[in-house]
């Protein structure tokens, strides 16, 4: 199983609508888990972490599932400005430290008037 | 304005010519890290560093050389670049302390090597 591996979509849907995101991981050992948002040939930026209890800010929800090692990302209400690609990341040093990171290849998202 | 910055942003130059990218943040984090993104391969780690003078390999440091001589700065350096260094690389910043460890990027480089 590769490290981090996301659908890579792309995901078309129209506004307004639910859309989720899965994302599986490897390393067992993993501690910190996160979603990225990167809009098309710009920097990545921090959408939100992912706790184990689960999280919401707003429109978005992320669950963090370690028994099955995936975190997935739920977006409602989907507006257009949500068109971006969208990056699991997970801390995958074996070490134990969470200083290393690897991102998942991303998922595009388009919504549609 | 809390923020990382690469130069140069868009660069072109020949297979064996050394070059240096520039990196740096004004926010006293003491990790920092550079990652390049390439199509269908999403972003990889090349080098990162934990705090002056400390530094250890990515996922992809074969060709790559970085040193962190002061905490605000981390450059990259190409001896001798290769076209398959051809792509979009992005340095980032973090505070070890923070739990999320949430990492800020730089607005990228665009490098080209023929």
């Amino acid at each position: 199983r590769k490290e981090v591996e996301q659908d890579p979509g792309p995901f078309n849907v129209p506004e307004g609508a639910t859309v989720a995101f899965n994302c599986t991981y490897s390393n067992s050992a993993s501690q910190s888990f996160f979603w990225y948002r990167q809009d098309c040939r710009k920097e990545p930026k921090l959408l939100m972490s992912v706790y184990s209890s689960g999280n919401e800010d707003g429109r978005f929800t992320a669950q963090l599932n370690r028994a099955s090692q995936y975190i997935s990302l739920l977006i409602r209400d989907s507006k257009l400005s949500d068109s971006a690609t969208y990056l699991c990341v997970v801390n995958t040093d074996s070490g134990g430290s969470n200083y290393k990171l690897t991102f998942g290849k991303g998922t595009l998202l388009t919504v549609n008037p | 304005e809390a923020q990382v910055t690469q130069n140069p942003r868009y660069l072109i130059t020949v297979t064996g010519k050394k070059l240096t990218v520039t990196c740096s943040q004004n926010m006293n984090h003491e990790y920092m890290s550079w990652y390049r993104q390439d199509p269908g391969l999403g972003l990889r780690q090349i080098y990162y560093s934990m705090n002056v003078e400390v530094t250890d390999k990515g996922d992809v440091p074969e060709g790559y050389k970085v040193s962190r001589k002061e905490k605000r700065n981390f450059p990259l350096i190409l001896e001798s670049p290769s076209p398959n260094q051809t792509s979009l690389y992005f340095c980032a910043s973090s505070n070890l302390g923070l739990a999320e460890r949430e990492q800020y990027f730089g607005p990228g480089t665009r490098l080209t090597v023929t």
